[in-house]
């Protein structure tokens, strides 16, 4: 089974400082891991996604993830927050014959 | 432009009454699902569809029913049985079998049942 825990469901950045969301997953297989990002009233846009190949995953807008086998986990970063980052970020497992597994979504607010 | 439509935006109804939202892909992707989405909940699988003619049940399948009649096309209908459909549904496509495969969302559709 799958299972995957969003350590955060809230953090708070100034704009222009790091962020660092945190993703720990479960699977008795070799998973394939996602992070989403959901702006208010709208649909989920993929932000990056690691399938086995380099485990240092480069995503759109600046964000990057780093997939740790021995720590189960997925951390999504960014060096630098701009106000339009603020948004609901969501980390998803699946394995092969599973449907998608979803977070809880951790809520990123920027102060300016 | 390729992509998935979510149709309305908005949806208000009476309780009792049965309600279908609408979801059209244009992608040519074999497989579609819905999700429900709930504050702080995250998503939850409803229903999902790997073929034409074919869907399973998801998590909270209970008060829900599907369609696949043309690969293009995935309505969700929300039954009078559910006990609390208001919420914000989420639809979405993707190439089926390889989990490597991304799932590509709607807009979503904001039921309110009052």
């Amino acid at each position: 089974a799958q299972s995957v825990t969003q350590l955060d469901s809230h953090v708070s950045v100034s704009e222009g400082t790091p962020v660092l969301l945190r993703c720990n997953y479960s699977s008795s297989y070799s998973p394939s891991l996602f992070w989403y990002v959901q702006h208010p009233n709208k649909g989920l846009q993929l932000l990056l996604k690691y399938t086995s190949a380099a485990t240092l995953v480069k995503g759109i807008n600046g964000f990057e993830a780093e997939f740790k086998k021995s720590e189960t986990s997925f951390h999504l970063t960014k060096p630098s927050a701009h106000m339009s980052d603020a948004a609901e970020y969501f980390c998803v497992v699946k394995a092969v014959g599973t449907p998608l597994v979803f977070g809880k979504g951790t809520r990123l607010s920027v102060i300016a | 432009d390729g992509g998935i439509t979510q149709s309305p935006k908005y949806l208000f109804r009476k309780e009792g009454q049965n309600v279908t939202l609408s979801c059209e892909q244009n992608l040519n992707h074999d497989a579609m699902y819905w999700y429900r989405q709930d504050p702080g909940q995250g998503l939850r699988l409803i229903y999902y569809s790997q073929i034409v003619n074919d869907f399973q049940k998801g998590d909270i399948a209970e008060g829900y029913s599907v369609s696949r009649e043309k690969k293009e096309s995935f309505p969700l209908t929300v039954t009078s049985a559910q006990k609390n459909p208001t919420a914000f549904y989420l639809c979405a496509s993707s190439i089926s079998g390889n989990p490597s495969y991304e799932q590509y969302f709607g807009p979503g559709t904001r039921l309110t049942v009052t």
